[in-house]
């Protein structure tokens, strides 16, 4: 059904390395969300984007960052990455203006920071 | 505060039979409501969506239910199988002027015990 699309699956990387984890969809869609979810628990937001050159920071504070130059397209980099960033996160795209339906999900980078 | 909040917690049944979880929202104004289910370390996979105006939907053994003038909804799965174990994520789009943001449940974790 959806067609978005996460790299690496699962990422384990020592404290304070740089690392961008991929996202990208072929549905056109506009908006692009990034969730970062522990085991077990719920998603929180934690960044979203409306379009491209178009982001905003989510319910969850982050220590990532992230852009959004192509639609298809929306990393997310963490500078210096710590032990508390071990997480699962989970993209996410959806289309309809000004009513998304829904979204669809990537399968989830699981980092794990040692 | 828009808010979602899904009963019960968890939930354990024998594999044949049915169940039924529940999904209350107080988001406003509201546009859709999406059923997802996520398997363990997996990204949330869509059941189904309804507007406003639908009251029932089914997906397989999956039928979900929608009272908007009550603000609830319900998942019922029948003849349960090994494979429905996952946990069960109910997902609510406002309509809003701007993003259009959605909200999440913190989700049912259903065991089917063989």
């Amino acid at each position: 059904e959806a067609d978005i699309y996460q790299t690496p699956r699962y990422l384990v990387i020592g404290t304070g390395k740089k690392i961008t984890l991929e996202c990208s969809q072929t549905m056109g869609h506009d908006k692009m969300y990034w969730y970062q979810q522990d085991p077990g628990m719920e998603l929180h937001l934690i960044h979203y984007s409306y379009g491209v050159n178009s982001t905003e920071k989510g319910d969850l504070s982050s220590e990532s960052t992230v852009s959004r130059i192509r639609t298809e397209h929306f990393p997310l980099t963490l500078e210096s990455a710590r032990p508390s960033h071990t997480s699962q996160y989970l993209c996410a795209s959806s289309e309809g203006w000004p009513e998304p339906k829904g979204a669809f999900f990537g399968q989830g980078t699981r980092l794990t920071v040692v | 505060k828009n808010q979602v909040e899904q009963s019960p917690q968890s939930l354990i049944i024998l594999e044949g039979k049915n169940c039924t979880l529940q999904c209350n929202y107080t988001v406003s104004p509201f546009s859709n409501l999406r059923w997802y289910k996520q398997d363990t370390g997996r990204g949330p996979v869509s059941l189904t969506i309804m507007t406003f105006s639908e009251n029932t939907k089914s997906n397989g053994r999956y039928t979900a239910t929608l009272d908007a003038d009550t603000k609830q909804s319900s998942l019922h799965i029948t003849a349960s199988q090994l494979s429905d174990s996952a946990s069960y994520i109910c997902v609510v789009s406002d309509r809003g002027s701007t993003l259009g943001r959605l909200y999440f449940g913190r989700g049912t974790q259903l065991t089917v015990w063989p």
